[in-house]
């Protein structure tokens, strides 16, 4: 039984390079949302999707940054012209969307911008 | 909006020890609440959930929390530590199917 999978654990990218995330949630999730934590801090929810469709991405930035999650596929988080303030742990999680909304957690990929 | 605070940034305590990690939040709805661990290194695995019911909710490794909805809180206790309980603790809050607001984390040390 799988939980969710977060690839590339570790990623280095110069600046002005595009990072791509990718997340598979767990078997039966069709709920995926992407959270950063920057170094000393909590995390911060980014973007929430159903398959196909964004439903809230309110803590996203709103340059550079994308999420997809298609019908077939990860999900992908999407980071144009990286700069060093980028660099952070970004994990992913998934749920069925009923009842508590219960959130599985990926291992995460941690971005290191040069 | 919801919030979340996490009293403590850092809790030092002694091997067998009791502690307590205090979280409160705001919102202006029924909410549920978690508390996440992390270990060094490591995504976040759920420690436990109130989603509704029995105010008191336990975890698997001894951790309980307490949801008191008229101070707002819930405060996660554990009567005796160990040293593998050496992590990271998220509280957080959520209105159901959406996203999940955190707190700023509590480092939980435990000493010999």
């Amino acid at each position: 039984n799988a939980g969710v999978m977060q690839n590339p654990r570790h990623l280095v990218r110069r600046r002005g390079q595009e990072a791509r995330l990718r997340c598979s949630p767990v078997k039966g999730h069709s709920h995926v949302y992407w959270y950063r934590q920057l170094p000393e801090e909590g995390l911060k929810f980014m973007v929430y999707l159903q398959k196909e469709n964004i439903i809230d991405e309110s803590g996203m930035p709103k340059e550079r940054f994308s999420a997809e999650f298609p019908k077939e596929g990860p999900s992908i988080l999407r980071i144009q012209q990286v700069v060093r303030g980028d660099s952070a742990a970004y994990f992913c999680a998934s749920s069925t969307g009923t009842g508590g909304g219960e959130q599985y957690f990926g291992p995460g990929t941690r971005l290191t911008v040069t | 909006a919801q919030s979340v605070t996490q009293l403590d940034s850092q809790v030092p305590v002694f091997e067998e020890a009791p502690v307590e990690l205090r979280c409160n939040y705001s919102s202006s709805v029924s909410v549920y609440l978690f508390w996440y661990v992390q270990y060094p290194n490591q995504g976040l695995q759920l420690l436990l959930k109130y989603l509704s019911g029995s105010t008191l909710v336990e975890s698997i490794n001894g951790f309980e929390a307490e949801f008191n909805k008229s101070q707002t809180s819930f405060h996660l206790r554990k009567p005796s530590v160990h040293i593998s309980d050496t992590a990271e603790y998220f509280c957080a809050v959520s209105e159901g199917a959406q996203k999940l607001v955190f707190g700023q984390g509590t480092r939980l040390t435990i000493n010999p």
